[in-house]
């Protein structure tokens, strides 16, 4: 069966850091991976996703997540972090072999920045 | 201009009574899907239609029933309610080809008391 992992309930970096959310996955074979985002009171919103080919995605906002399979990995980042990225983020998987078009949500993390 | 509508935004009931949430996409996408977050965040699906048709239906209790009276508009209707089923339901959808993201509504935030 397929999960999705966010170990960290809460990620605080300063502005102007480079910032990770951490993503762990598992699935048989090749995933499709995506990243959200959600601002308070509000929908989730598309970051960026991995399909197949280049293990670096660039997305939204200056994001970018990398694709490892060996470490079954997909964690989301940002060379540098802005005040106005705090919000809750979530990392989602869909099996591609699947009949149905399910995407697993992990629990989400939420990015603090301060000035 | 609005991609994926819900109304109504906020819903306080009491329990025991009966509740429709309704949501509409104006993106020409096939599948639609209703969403529970819960007080925590967690984010679980609940149900998702193809071209009003029915093809992922999770363990959610028979008080809720979506329906699709046509590919661009997914209800979910909710019998009884009970304290539990407090969240905030999302409604989402995406075209068929499933390496397609989601686009979600703004959410409905249920209060039962």
């Amino acid at each position: 069966a397929q999960s999705v992992a966010q170990p960290e309930d809460q990620v605080n970096v300063a502005e102007g850091n480079p910032l990770t959310v951490k993503c762990t996955y598992s699935v048989s074979g090749n995933p499709y991976l995506f990243w959200y985002v959600q601002y308070p009171n509000r929908g989730l919103q598309f970051l960026l996703k991995y399909i197949t080919g280049d293990n670096l995605v660039k997305g939204s906002y200056g994001f970018e997540a990398e694709f490892n399979k060996s470490q079954t990995s997909f964690h989301l980042k940002k060379p540098s972090a802005l005040v106005s990225d705090s919000a809750l983020y979530f990392c989602a998987v869909r099996d591609p072999y699947s009949s149905a078009s399910k995407i697993i949500f992990g629990s989400g993390t939420r990015l603090s920045i301060r000035p | 201009d609005t991609a994926v509508s819900q109304t109504p935004k906020y819903l306080v009931t009491q329990m025991g009574n009966d509740k429709s949430i309704k949501c509409e996409q104006n993106l020409g996408h096939d599948t639609m899907y209703w969403y529970k977050q819960d007080s925590k965040k967690f984010l679980k699906i609940m149900f998702s239609y193809n071209n009003k048709e029915l093809i992922i239906n999770e363990t959610v209790p028979n008080r809720f029933s979506p329906k699709s009276p046509d590919k661009a508009h997914l209800n979910l209707h909710i019998n009884s309610l009970e304290l539990g089923d407090s969240a905030v339901y999302f409604c989402a959808s995406s075209p068929g080809d499933r390496t397609n993201e989601q686009y979600f509504g703004p959410g409905t935030r249920l209060t039962v008391t």
